[in-house]
């Protein structure tokens, strides 16, 4: 078990472009999900997928975000047209099942900012 | 909608002693699940306890326990013999269909 792996640690990019993130979650996991942290807050729920179908997304996540998980393994993050407003920690977890059955195991995250 | 407070921005507790930290919530869901997660500086979220709605006992991990009152909806995390590595960001999270609601979470700072 190595665990959820974020890649990067640390992005700074420039307002209006695009970034992707990276998520490994733990192998035998089926679920994923992403979460975006700031500073002093709790995590908050993006969308989470169950192997590769995207089941939930939060309205919180705006038509310029978009996350895949193509082969039901690894999940990729992208911000288009990044806003200062978007710079946070991406948080990623995941989980063998349900929420209530296995908790969520998480990632370092990768801290986005945006000048 | 599913929501989560912590009313204690920050605590601080002497090393050795006992802090309780405090959690209100709410929601309309009858079967759910509570969890407390530690987020030291810099470093992963991981769990540090659970409760399941529909059990009574309180749940216990080692130094950890909970206070769980269904019926006021409270929460609450009691660390014992506080140590050093206990100082983190503490959150209380509630089970919202398939997501995690976070509360705002609670820095704890452990004094030498």
């Amino acid at each position: 078990d190595t665990g959820v792996s974020q890649d990067p640690r640390h992005k700074i990019t420039k307002r209006g472009q695009n970034v992707t993130f990276r998520c490994d979650p733990i192998s035998e996991h089926n679920r994923l999900y992403w979460y975006r942290q700031t500073l002093g807050q709790g995590p908050e729920f993006l969308t989470y997928f169950q192997n590769e179908a995207q089941l939930e997304k939060s309205r919180l996540l705006s038509d310029r975000f978009s996350a895949e998980r193509p082969k039901g393994s690894f999940s990729t993050l992208e911000i288009q047209r990044t806003e200062q407003g978007d710079s946070a920690m991406y948080l990623c977890a995941s989980s063998l099942s349900g929420v209530n059955n296995s908790p969520l195991h998480f990632g370092n995250g990768t801290r986005l900012t945006v000048t | 909608a599913q929501t989560v407070t912590q009313s204690q921005p920050e605590m601080s507790v002497q090393e050795a002693e006992t802090v309780t930290l405090s959690c209100t919530y709410d929601t309309s869901e009858s079967d759910y699940y509570l969890f407390w997660y530690k987020q030291p500086p810099s470093r992963q979220m991981i769990l540090v306890i659970r409760q399941e709605a529909y059990k009574q006992q309180n749940a216990t991990e080692n130094r950890f326990s909970v206070n769980f009152q269904k019926a006021a909806k409270s929460f609450s995390l009691k660390i014992s013999d506080s140590q050093l590595g206990d100082a983190a960001m503490y959150f209380c999270a509630l089970t919202s269909g398939s997501r995690l609601t976070f509360g705002e979470g609670t820095q704890l700072t452990v004094n030498p």
